[in-house]
């Protein structure tokens, strides 16, 4: 079945620490984005990106990283100078260039800072 | 002023009904709109993609699009609680999506 896998689904980080959320994808898109969903604020961009060993910016991306090293995996770091890490994280994904189809998501992964 | 505007409800109906779900947004360069349903600690799940204006229809679901008016709609027609869920609204002039903030919706049996 073609879709979107993230890991894990739910994630404890200590205040401090860099930790890592995987994002593939075998849909054959080209683009994939990573959203952060709070509590009445909807889904904010953090990064996307259109092809491989290529990214930009989003709304939000002060404190985190990412990387595209294959165009199936588009894994998201939360680092520590990240002020606020705790949320939903959802991935995402899309055939052709960015913002113009329709995106698909993953199950998401809920990230809480102890 | 955001984006895009939705009522946040909570929306509540009694199964059967018709449920009438509706964003409003402020660019006009939007050409791309989705309605996504969302469930509890779940991922979205695309459920209607328009270009542009007009109707789309599938199964239960219509969407709508008036671009004079800046305005969206989702009708679920004979609504089950299954249905039961927070719906999003989406658009995109082709530079970046923007999302709505959700209507909570449920149907009671």
């Amino acid at each position: 079945d073609g879709g979107i896998t993230q890991s894990p689904k739910y994630l404890f980080r200590k205040e401090g620490q860099n930790v890592t959320l995987s994002c593939e994808q075998n849909l054959n898109h080209d683009a994939m984005y990573w959203y952060r969903q709070d509590p009445g604020q909807g889904l904010r961009l953090i990064y996307y990106s259109q092809i491989v060993n290529d990214f930009q910016k989003g709304d939000i991306a002060e404190g985190y990283s990412v990387s595209r090293e294959k165009k199936e995996s588009f894994p998201l770091t939360v680092t520590s100078a990240q002020k606020n890490p705790t949320a939903f994280y959802l991935c995402a994904s899309s055939i052709g260039p960015p913002f113009r189809n329709e995106q698909f998501f993953g199950p998401g992964t809920r990230l809480t800072v102890l | 002023q955001k984006e895009v505007e939705q009522d946040p409800g909570p929306l509540s109906v009694p199964e059967g009904a018709i449920v009438s779900l509706n964003c409003t947004y402020s660019n006009s360069a939007f050409q791309y709109f989705m309605w996504y349903r969302q469930y509890s600690r779940k991922g979205p799940e695309l459920l209607m993609y328009t270009y542009s204006s007009g109707n789309k229809e599938d199964g239960r679901f219509t969407a709508q699009v008036d671009k004079s008016s800046k305005y969206i709609s989702l009708f679920i027609r004979d609504s089950q609680p299954s249905d039961s869920a927070t719906y999003l609204c989406a658009m995109s002039s082709g530079n970046q999506f923007y999302f709505g903030t959700g209507t909570s919706l449920t149907v009671i049996p």
